[in-house]
Formats: C-alpha cells, sequence, structure tokens
C-alpha cells in the first residue's frame, strides 16, 4: 500500500489565489519530498523536508511537516497558470525506497 | 549533461513478448530505480539499484527483472508481458543519500495487448 495519501485529489483555483495540497503518512520518516508533474512529463522535484524540521520555504512554495500527526502540506502562493500540474508527496523511511502519494490534481484557471 | 535518459519513448508489445526498457543516467549517481505510474495514480517502485552488482526489490516486483552491471545503466526487463503491465515507465537516479532529491527520466508509456 501506498505511504502517502493527498488531498484533496484535485483542486481548480483561480489564477492569483494560493493553492494548499496536503499529505498524510503511515510510518516514521527520513524526510518527505514534494514533486510536480506536467501532463505526460517526468516528475521534477520541488523540496525536501527532513523529519527534524517543521516549515521549509522555497520561492513561493511553503512545506510544513507535523510528524506528531503524520501529515505535510505544501502550499503554493500567488499560483500561476503555470502551476497546473500535479503534485505529489513521497516519504523516506531510511532504507532506500521513496514512496509516493497518488497525488493531487492542481488546475489554475487564468 | 543529459541526465536521465530512457528508450523507447512508446511500446506496444504482444501478451508473452519480453523486451527490455532502457535507462541511463550521466550524473554518476549511485542509486538509480524503476517506478510504474497507472493512470490516475502516484508511482510504484519495482526494483531499485545502490550500486553497480546491487539490486533490491520494490513494492511490485513480480513479472519485472533488474540488473546493475555499470553505473550509468539500469535496464529493466519484462519477462512474459502480461496486460496488466500497461502502464508508464519512469527511471530515476539520485545520490545515495536520501537526502537528495531524484531526478526522473521522460518516461517509457508501455501497451501489452
Amino acid at each position: 500500500s501506498q505511504q502517502g495519501e493527498e488531498d484533496p485529489q484535485a483542486l481548480s483555483i483561480q489564477e492569483g489565489e494560493n493553492a494548499t495540497m496536503n499529505c498524510s503518512y503511515k510510518t516514521s520518516i527520513n524526510n518527505l519530498q514534494w514533486y510536480r508533474q506536467n501532463s505526460g512529463r517526468g516528475l521534477v522535484h520541488l523540496i525536501l523536508i527532513r523529519s527534524n524540521e517543521r516549515e521549509k520555504h522555497s520561492g513561493r512554495l511553503r512545506v510544513t511537516l507535523d510528524t506528531s500527526k503524520k501529515s505535510s502540506s505544501l502550499l503554493i502562493t500567488a499560483s500561476r497558470a503555470a502551476d497546473t500540474a500535479s503534485y505529489f508527496c513521497a516519504t523516506d523511511t531510511g532504507g532506500f525506497k521513496t514512496i509516493f502519494g497518488a497525488g493531487t490534481r492542481l488546475f489554475v484557471k487564468a | 549533461n543529459a541526465g536521465v535518459t530512457q528508450t523507447p519513448k512508446f511500446q506496444v508489445l504482444k501478451t508473452g513478448q519480453s523486451m527490455t526498457l532502457q535507462c541511463a543516467q550521466d550524473m554518476n549517481h549511485e542509486y538509480m530505480s524503476w517506478y510504474r505510474q497507472d493512470p490516475g495514480m502516484g508511482l510504484r517502485l519495482i526494483h531499485y539499484s545502490v550500486g553497480a552488482g546491487i539490486t533490491d526489490q520494490g513494492e511490485v516486483p513480480n513479472g519485472y527483472n533488474v540488473s546493475r552491471s555499470t553505473t550509468e545503466d539500469f535496464p529493466l526487463r519484462l519477462l512474459s508481458a502480461a496486460p496488466s503491465q500497461t502502464s508508464v515507465y519512469f527511471c530515476a537516479s539520485r545520490w545515495t543519500g536520501s537526502d537528495n532529491e531524484q531526478f526522473f527520466g521522460p518516461g517509457t508509456r508501455l501497451t501489452v495487448l
């Protein structure tokens, strides 16, 4: 079974609005990563947050991690049409297996 | 650098046929992995390798074989294709430490009839 589960499955917003996606996981992790996938393309790494970190920023991205709740959120501020993509969380439990969730499909309307 | 390359981009097989999906990276990464992605789903790990001569199973290894004879190449073999193996296959690589981002190839879209 997959380690990470994203919520919502799909999200539609207007350009300029913020988009928030959530990820829950089941077991203890070393780190949690977020990836973006444009339609029909490979995944692109966005940001990694370690288990001892609570918040991380990268440009318009803000990621939080709550290990007590086994959850993470990805916030995209001031969204653009180009942010339209699927977003996946992936967890690393300290072995060599990075496990992906099913993803959130984000659609940003211009 | 070309990054992670995969061939072919598209492939159609008949049930029972075998084939090899190719993956190569030019970043000297020790760690390489294969995932499959089914429609509307995330990626599921098939096999991975932490260096030449070392491979291990992921979440869904049945029906697939891998080998790693060089650092650069990590081919995935389908032994006897089944319709359930219709999927998009992604290869990825990274440095061994888990706090390193994975670089993904563009994918191979496989259809098994």
